[in-house]
């Protein structure tokens, strides 16, 4: 069983449409879950990440945890064409972020205008 | 510099031969981590360094590869001996060891070719 696992996509919804990106981790030690965007041929980028169950947002971003069922989402709402990217969840046995994070493959999504 | 920055930002060699990459994080940035990307996989840890404590170095695959980092400034990674196999992007991140939440921020990668 793979540690971090994503569905690879690509996942494809029409522009204004809500995405919603899933991960199942297996580590029950796992307390920090992120999630990073990665444009094609770029390095990736934080734009979420939660400690706590339930939900969090941040602006057309909400990230989701339920440590019970060891899943944790990503929902983009209002999707923009320049959110097309592969989208990485990453999770971390610390408390912080400053350990070594395991990735996923990560979920490619696009956005149609 | 703003960000981490990585040389080369390209790579290729003949297998066999060595390499090395260097990576400069952002400065004040006590935490230094190496990460290496295949072809439509996910990030895969390979080395992670804290200020002056004994490197982590669970992830690397073999001992062709090895890290040195001085302090809290740069760090090389070296493969030997490179293998085909050893064809990724080596990615190389910082954090702050201050406060509850250190993102780890990305430098550009070094995409290695060994032909």
């Amino acid at each position: 069983q793979k540690e971090v696992e994503q569905n690879s996509g690509p996942l494809s919804v029409p522009e204004g449409a809500i995405a919603s990106l899933n991960c199942t981790y297996s580590d029950r030690g796992s307390q920090s879950f992120f999630w990073y965007r990665q444009y094609s041929g770029k390095s990736p980028e934080l734009i979420m990440f939660i400690y706590s169950n339930g939900d969090k947002e941040d602006g057309r971003f909400t990230a989701q945890l339920n440590k019970a069922s060891q899943y944790v989402s990503l929902l983009i709402r209002d999707s923009q064409p320049s959110d097309s990217a592969t989208y990485l969840c990453a999770v971390s046995r610390s408390g912080g972020s400053n350990y070594k994070l395991t990735f996923g493959k990560g979920t490619l999504l696009t956005v149609n205008p | 510099g703003a960000g981490v920055s990585q040389s080369p930002s390209n790579k290729v060699t003949e297998k066999g031969k060595d390499v090395e990459l260097r990576c400069d994080p952002i400065s004040g940035h006590t935490a230094l981590y190496w990460y290496r990307q295949r072809l439509g996989q996910g990030l895969e840890f390979l080395i992670y360094f804290q200020g002056n404590s004994a490197p982590d170095k669970s992830g690397l695959p073999s001992d062709r590869f090895s890290a040195e980092r001085t302090g809290e400034s740069v760090s090389t990674l070296t493969i030997q001996r490179t293998q085909q196999e050893d064809s990724a992007v080596y990615l190389c991140a910082s954090s702050s060891f201050l406060g509850s939440y250190n993102e780890q921020f990305f430098g550009p990668g070094t995409r290695l070719t060994v032909l």
